[in-house]
């Protein structure tokens, strides 16, 4: 079964901290991986796609990156602002439909 | 870029009235989808249109239907509202894999 699984479910970090949320994927053929940002009520907010085992993107203190397995997305010294659910989510071949995971709550303290 | 809007940002129903939420994007996308996203479920796919006149039941469509008339307009129908379909209702389109999301309809059914 196509599935997305994300890691943590929730990070608390104090301001300039850096880490990394997971992302894995089992899929029968992947065509993308893709990040969001969600804010408390809003919809997500799209932030980068990858597409394949190797590649990164990057902007401003967020870093994205794939291998055949998973994918990161580093954060930098990051700051309150940061705070956030982090979506991951990927598309397969022939199809445009996305395969989301739970998400990871991000939340950054001064 | 792209902007997606979707009617309300939040309604109150009772149970067995019937629901519309409408979905409008100005960027000519081909693809239109609805989710309802609840805690620690994540995002599910209720149904998606790739085109006018033209709908695919996504992971969970019982209890819904949709409408496409035009290209920028897709709308969700709730026939006869429960209590089990009090969530958040995000909208989205896309033009090939990269989905982009509308402000989200929080509905409560009481």
């Amino acid at each position: 079964e196509d599935q997305v699984t994300q890691s943590p479910e929730a990070l608390r970090l104090q301001e300039g901290e850096s880490s990394s949320l997971n992302c894995s994927y089992t899929v029968s053929g992947l065509r993308g991986l893709f990040w969001y940002r969600q804010d408390p009520g809003k919809g997500p907010e799209f932030l980068f796609t990858l597409y394949s085992a190797g590649e990164e993107k990057e902007k401003e203190r967020l870093k994205a990156t794939l291998t055949k397995k998973e994918s990161f997305l580093h954060i930098t010294a990051p700051k309150p602002e940061d705070s956030a659910t982090y979506l991951c989510a990927s598309s397969l071949f022939n199809t445009d439909k996305l395969i989301f995971g739970t998400g990871t709550r991000l939340q950054v303290f001064p | 870029d792209v902007k997606v809007t979707q009617s309300s940002r939040y309604l109150v129903k009772r149970t067995g009235e019937k629901v519309f939420l409408e979905c409008v994007q100005d960027m000519d996308h081909e693809n239109m989808f609805w989710y309802r996203q609840d805690p620690g479920l994540g995002l599910r796919l209720i149904y998606f249109s790739y085109d006018v006149k033209m709908k695919e039941k996504g992971d969970i469509p019982e209890g819904y239907s949709v409408s496409r008339e035009k290209k920028e307009r897709f709308s969700l129908i709730l026939e006869s509202a429960s209590t089990n379909q009090t969530s958040m209702y995000l909208c989205a389109s896309s033009l090939s894999t990269e989905q982009f999301f509308g402000p989200g309809t929080r509905l409560t059914v009481l």
